[in-house]
């Protein structure tokens, strides 16, 4: 059983150039996640997918980011016209939700984001 | 406000010391539930324990224990005898069933050293 798993695990990229995440949750988990990280933060939520619909985003999530989950496996995380404030962690996150219990989320290991 | 707090930003022990995190959170939720994770350099977060609000029995898993206690809003960690291996940035979060998602929201996280 692979756990989450996220590519690039690193990217560096100019101001202003577009850049793509991708996210392979675990096999079978209907639910997934984006946070994103800084240095000295926790994760902080930025937007989650129920299968293939995007049902939430946070305030974070600024319209040069968008989120896309086509199939209702991979996603993908796209940030367009990178500022250096977008510098930072980008977690991706899945689980199995049934109902609303809180479910245990399962991390992958994250995608480091440098813009210079 | 912030829901999760952790106060102790770093702690320094030396191996074989126990040592305690604090984690507070704040919710209006009746049911909620509380999550450690353990994130070492490498970047992933790797999820500890898992506990609902109306389970308050504390929980011991080899090294690691838990005490909830819901009168003071804590969920504090303690490993005991603790080792270097155990060096990480260590996560409180709080999910919340009324929470769209039932989205982490994280505290800031306590950086734990354990030296030889």
């Amino acid at each position: 059983d692979t756990g989450v798993s996220q590519d690039p695990r690193h990217k560096i990229t100019k101001r202003g150039q577009n850049v793509t995440f991708r996210c392979d949750p675990i096999s079978e988990h209907n639910r997934l996640y984006w946070y994103r990280q800084t240095l000295g933060q926790g994760p902080e939520f930025l937007t989650y997918f129920q299968n293939e619909a995007q049902l939430e985003k946070s305030r974070l999530l600024s319209d040069r980011f968008s989120a896309e989950r086509p199939k209702g496996s991979f996603s993908t995380l796209e940030i367009q016209r990178t500022e250096q404030g977008d510098s930072a962690m980008y977690l991706c996150a899945s689980t199995y939700q049934t109902g609303l219990a809180g479910n245990t989320i399962y991390f992958g290991e994250g995608s480091w984001l440098t813009v210079v | 406000a912030q829901k999760v707090t952790q106060a102790q930003t770093e702690i320094s022990v030396v191996e074989k010391e126990d040592v305690t995190l604090d984690c507070v959170y704040e919710t209006r939720d009746t049911t909620y539930y509380l999550f450690w994770y353990k994130q070492p350099p490498s970047g992933e977060l790797v999820f500890l324990i898992r506990r609902n609000s109306f389970d308050e029995q504390n929980e011991i898993s080899g090294r690691y224990s838990w005490n909830f206690q819901k009168s003071t809003s804590s969920f504090n960690f303690t490993i005991t005898a603790s080792q270097v291996v155990d060096s990480a940035v260590y996560f409180c979060a709080l999910s919340e069933r009324n929470q769209a998602g039932t989205a982490l929201i994280f505290g800031k996280g306590t950086t734990l050293s354990v030296s030889s």
